[in-house]
């Protein structure tokens, strides 16, 4: 099974702010089938990214995915205030398919 | 539009099952397959399984495989997953999503099922 590790944990940025997430997988990711997912309470997960870096239809242009391997980045480039929430990576790769723990980014 | 609408909360007590439904509508069901996804309180994503509404070929999260059956009714659109042997911590929001393999990135995703099992 691939295990997932994100980091931080936290992240506490102001709005206009760049964030940066990371996932770290404990071996490498199948032709890069990583993907990102954004959630808010109450709801499902939206699908931001997958391959690594291709954004999913309608998702705006600050964020971005890369990495490839075992080391997967998203970055926000600018957060907008609709952007805290908690972000997921998941590897979509290898059987079980698996997610990682989550970066909450909250407001600072 | 594609819409995957699940059925509403569940309360089991420990050891009983519980079957939750995802009825699909907006595109060609046996076109695509249902992945199943559980989270619970507070807690991160978990993926259980994925199941072809083509031909019904499964593939389950190893530590479920003993506990959960995922089936499809083409006639209604509709996809089921079941759990048995109940236990405490498997208390959670339970998501359909649509796939067409299980080795796909879900867009579509249903608005969640929440399973209380409790004595």
């Amino acid at each position: 099974e691939i295990v997932l590790t994100q980091s931080p944990g936290t992240l506490s940025l102001s709005p206009g702010e760049r964030a940066t997430l990371s996932c770290r997988a404990s071996q490498s990711v199948s032709s890069s089938y990583l993907a990102w997912y954004q959630q808010k309470p109450g709801q499902a997960p939206r699908l931001l990214i997958y391959g690594a870096s291709s954004r999913a239809t309608g998702i705006p242009d600050r964020f971005s995915g890369s990495g490839s391997g075992t080391d997967f980045t998203l970055t926000i480039s600018r957060l907008e205030p609709e952007d805290f929430a908690v972000y997921y990576c998941h590897q979509y790769g290898s059987s079980p398919l698996t997610f990682g723990g989550g970066t909450k980014v909250e407001i600072k | 539009q594609v819409q995957l609408v699940q059925s509403g909360a569940e309360v089991k007590k420990p050891g009983a099952s519980v079957k939750v439904s995802c009825k699909a509508s907006g595109y060609t069901f046996t076109n695509y397959g249902i992945t199943w996804v559980r989270q619970a309180p507070g807690q991160g994503l978990e993926w259980m399984g994925w199941i072809s509404a083509k031909n019904g070929n499964t593939n389950y999260a190893q530590r479920l495989q003993d506990r959960v059956t995922m089936t499809t009714d083409t006639s209604t659109s509709t996809a089921y997953m079941e759990l048995r042997s109940l236990r405490s911590d498997d208390t959670a929001v339970y998501y359909c999503a649509r796939a067409p393999t299980f080795a796909v990135a879900a867009v579509y995703w249903g608005q969640g099922t929440l399973v209380t099992v409790s004595s």
